[in-house]
């Protein structure tokens, strides 16, 4: 079946640290791919996506490379902040429209 | 923006009440979702729906039931709260379709003593 397996945190990181967070998935066929965050109290929000190989998502200054060969969607930022810090989900869409599959999110706490 | 709505947004009632949690969404999108969250952050999907009277359970064992009756309206209701249902419960709604995006709401915290 499909899965998503993400790095395992919690992750702290120094202001204008380089971030990432990796992703790898299992899925038969093509999925599209996500990385969701949430912050504090809160629910998810969509914060990129890529719909086919190759393809990179970027928002906020966070971007992500779909890359079939090695089945990774990898979430990175050149420079973090404070404001950043939140749990991040990676997740996938396979092509037979049945529900998201998330990965266990990972938290982020970015220190001044 | 929120367009999807979920109340309450904290919820904390004693053993053996029944329990409505509310979600509406005001995009028209047919496929609606309930996860439950547990304190790790995993998301646990626990029910799911494709449009009007169509429900499917999900991946998690709940015993929580849920109705579509209207596209926009998808309630989840526990007949008898018990410790075990402490959590927070996230209500999301996708366009039909391959590939779209869920939007979430920003969730119900339950805590039954």
């Amino acid at each position: 079946g499909n899965s998503v397996t993400q790095m395992e945190g919690p992750v702290t990181l120094s202001e204008e640290a380089f971030l990432t967070i990796n992703c790898t998935y299992t899925a038969t066929g093509y999925p599209s791919l996500f990385w969701y965050v949430q912050y504090p109290g809160e629910g998810l929000q969509l914060l990129l996506k890529a719909t086919k190989a190759d393809d990179k998502g970027s928002n906020k200054g966070f971007e992500a490379t779909y890359r079939k060969e090695t089945t990774s969607f990898h979430l990175e930022k050149g420079s973090v902040q404070v404001s950043d810090s939140a749990v991040y989900f990676c997740a996938l869409s396979d092509r037979g429209n049945t529900p998201l599959v998330f990965g266990k999110g990972t938290r982020l706490s970015v220190i001044a | 923006e929120a367009d999807i709505y979920q109340t309450p947004r904290y919820l904390v009632i004693g053993t053996g009440k029944k329990i409505t949690l509310e979600c509406s969404q005001t995009m028209g999108h047919d496929k609606m979702y309930w996860y439950q969250q547990d304190p790790g952050m995993e998301l646990h999907l626990i029910h799911y729906s494709y449009g009007v009277n169509s429900t499917e359970k999900g991946d998690l064992s709940s015993e929580s039931t849920v109705s579509r009756i209207r596209t926009e309206h998808f309630p989840l209701t526990l007949e008898s709260a018990r410790p075990s249902h402490t959590s927070q419960y996230l209500c999301a709604s996708s366009e039909y379709g391959n590939n779209q995006p869920q939007h979430f709401g920003d969730g119900t915290r339950l805590s039954i003593l």
